[in-house]
């Protein structure tokens, strides 16, 4: 088990940009979420995937998000012309079937210029 | 509908004291609990969890916490608090959906301080 892995760690740039954050789940995990924290909160569920299937979005993904996961295995999450509000830590988690526990992944914090 | 309710936005406590940190939650259908911990600029680690076993689940690192249905309560408590035990602890209810689907939520966290 080698746990959840996210890159890049840091992300600093200008508003209006885009960005891709990746995540690497636990290999054996077929469910993979995406949450947004900002500081100070528990994280908010933005969307998960079962295989690579996506199957839910929360209202709090626009259409500047959008996530994918192609083959079943790692998953990017994409935000494109980032705003000021963006600005939070990304988690990636990874899950068997519910009610498996969910592992979490250090996070990709993003910080807007 | 669920919901999950973390009473206390933050616990002090000294070295060598007990912890409890509590948590409620409303749920529709039987829940899966669970409580996290995240230490500062890390993900959350899972501390334990509840699935319709054993009421009194044990944890890592000497946490331990209680399911009782008649108080909707899953509060977590160690005997003995430790300098390494600040950070944030998240209360997480995770259960079925009448449209079908799990639905998981976190709570607002409580943030444990430790003072030598």
């Amino acid at each position: 088990d080698t746990g959840v892995s996210q890159n890049p760690r840091h992300k600093i740039t200008k508003r209006g940009q885009n960005v891709t954050f990746r995540c690497d789940p636990i290999s054996e995990h077929n469910r993979l979420y995406w949450y947004r924290q900002t500081l100070g909160q528990g994280p908010e569920f933005l969307t998960y995937f079962q295989n690579e299937a996506q199957l839910e979005k929360s209202r709090l993904l626009s259409d500047r998000f959008s996530a994918e996961r192609p083959k079943g295995s790692f998953s990017t999450l994409e935000i494109q012309r980032t705003e000021q509000g963006d600005s939070a830590m990304y988690l990636c988690a990874s899950s068997l079937a519910p009610p498996g526990a969910q592992h979490f992944g250090d996070g990709t914090r993003l910080s807007i210029l | 509908a669920q919901s999950v309710t973390q009473l206390d936005s933050h616990v002090s406590v000294s070295e060598g004291t007990p912890v409890l940190l509590r948590c409620n939650y409303s749920s529709s259908y039987s829940p899966s609990l669970f409580w996290y911990v995240q230490h500062p600029n890390k993900g959350l680690q899972l501390l334990l969890k509840y699935t319709s076993a054993a009421t009194l689940v044990k944890g890592i690192n000497g946490f331990e916490a209680e399911f009782k249905k008649s108080e909707t309560s899953f509060h977590l408590t160690k005997p003995s608090a430790h300098m390494s035990d600040a950070a944030e602890y998240f209360c997480v209810v995770s259960a079925l959906r009448g449209t079908g689907g799990f639905k998981t939520i976190f709570g607002a966290g409580t943030r444990l301080f430790v003072k030598a």
